[in-house]
């Protein structure tokens, strides 16, 4: 079974449109992050969320938005796309805030044209 | 500004032989280190862990040192695999639970 999971796998879209990544976690746990990668594999943090707290990175643009229908899903949503969102963005899960080992999903590769 | 970094951004090692990957890290305040593998095509996949209060932790095939007084991290693979080969992550996380990647080290093994 996976424990953390990702949809889309890849996803290509146009500069301007407006898309969603799914993460979808079945551990069980508190918490959930989005992480962004760039080409050069650089992992930077741009959110954690637990049920009670949203810890936004200062420098993750505003038309980033995490949204939460419930404790197992941080879906990721992306207004007004731009050629440097292209990226691969990872969803992670840890038990609660203070447990450090994070279990990343498989990643969604981005390709913003 | 305070960062992770490697010292070594690519690897190459001959099968069978040991691998030092090399981190160093600038937060003193930090105090947990986790090293992750990532494989082509896939997520970050936890490897092993060290809190400050420890200089050294063995896994299977696997050591990681810290060095607090150069604040220095290295992640020791004994008997390289072909199924090593990937991009190693160390990750420093400080007292105010802020997790950080550094830039990663590809590890490349020669059969």
């Amino acid at each position: 079974d996976t424990a953390v999971s990702q949809t889309p796998k890849y996803l290509v879209t146009q500069m301007g449109n407006d898309k969603s990544i799914k993460c979808e976690q079945n551990l069980g746990h508190d918490t959930m992050y989005w992480y962004k990668q760039d080409s050069k594999k650089f992992l930077k943090i741009m959110f954690s969320y637990n049920n009670k707290e949203l810890i936004i990175n200062e420098t993750v643009p505003n038309r980033f938005s995490p949204k939460s229908p419930d404790k197992a899903h941080l879906n990721l949503h992306i207004n007004s796309l731009e050629l440097g969102d292209s990226a691969v963005y990872f969803c992670a899960s840890s038990q609660d805030p203070g447990t450090e080992t994070q279990y990343f999903g498989p990643g969604t590769r981005l390709l913003v044209l | 500004g305070e960062s992770v970094g490697l010292h070594l951004p690519t690897l190459s090692v001959q099968e069978g032989d040991n691998s030092i990957i090399n981190c160093a890290y600038s937060n003193s305040a930090s105090d947990y280190f986790i090293w992750y593998k990532q494989e082509s095509g896939k997520g970050p996949q936890f490897i092993i862990d060290i809190r400050s209060n420890m200089d050294k932790r063995q896994g299977q095939r696997v050591t990681v040192l810290l060095n607090k007084t150069v604040k220095h991290l290295s992640l020791q693979i004994a008997a390289t695999q072909p199924g090593d080969s990937a991009v190693y992550f160390c990750a420093e996380k400080s007292n105010n639970n802020d997790m950080r990647f550094g830039a990663g080290t590809r590890l490349t093994v020669k059969p």
